[in-house]
């Protein structure tokens, strides 16, 4: 059964903050992983990765996937309270389709 | 916004009865992903289309069917509708049928 597990399950930090949030996966036929940030409804795309040891950027945001070890982890530097939010991973696979199997995600509350 | 419209925003019923959830993909995006989110079981993927043909399926119950109409929006049928069905619906859209996927803003179904 396939499998997303993200850590810490929550976070609490001071603005200015750098963190590190983490995924590991075990998924059949893994074609790519994804990361969002969810706030208070919808899922926010940030990153897809496919590749591994390929840093994606945006801003404060980055991220890197490796492929051998099954884990990716996502950075944000100089944290701001509006990063606050749950972040999410997600893994594509499957067999002719792409279902995403998403994590249970990591609760990042982001203090003045 | 990510360009994805879901409909209606917010459904309550009884149980036992049947509703319809409505979604219209991002301008160009070929398809179509159903997501359910409830507080025990996190983000579950349900099915998947592209270009109007099933594409890949999720742990969908036989009470709920899908389908994606020649103008590319689609519809989530959901009956004989349980307590236990009361959660958030994500319609989301990609490009293609491996490209990153795009989340609605969601229907909160609340079964009564």
């Amino acid at each position: 059964e396939d499998k997303v597990v993200q850590s810490p399950l929550s976070l609490v930090v001071h603005e200015g903050d750098t963190v590190t949030l983490n995924c590991s996966y075990e998924v059949t036929n893994f074609r790519s992983l994804l990361w969002y940030k969810q706030e208070k409804k919808a899922p926010t795309f940030l990153f897809m990765l496919t590749s591994s040891g390929i840093e994606k950027k945006s801003g404060r945001l980055s991220s890197i996937l490796d492929k051998k070890e099954l884990f990716s982890i996502l950075n944000i530097t100089a944290t701001q309270t509006g990063d606050s939010a749950v972040y999410l991973c997600a893994v594509g696979g499957g067999n002719a389709g792409n279902m995403l199997t998403f994590g249970g995600g990591t609760r990042l509350m982001v203090k003045p | 916004d990510s360009g994805v419209t879901q409909t209606p925003k917010h459904l309550i019923t009884a149980t036992g009865q049947r509703v319809t959830l409505r979604c219209s993909p991002r301008s160009g995006d070929l398809s179509v992903y159903w997501y359910q989110q409830s507080l025990d079981q996190g983000l579950q993927f349900l099915i998947q289309y592209y270009n109007g043909e099933e594409r890949a399926k999720g742990n969908i119950l036989e009470r709920f069917s899908a389908q994606q109409f020649p103008d590319l929006h689609s519809e989530l049928n959901l009956s004989s509708l349980e307590l236990g069905d009361s959660a958030l619906y994500f319609c989301a859209s990609s490009a293609g049928i491996h490209n990153e996927q795009f989340f609605g803003p969601g229907t909160r179904l609340t079964v009564l």
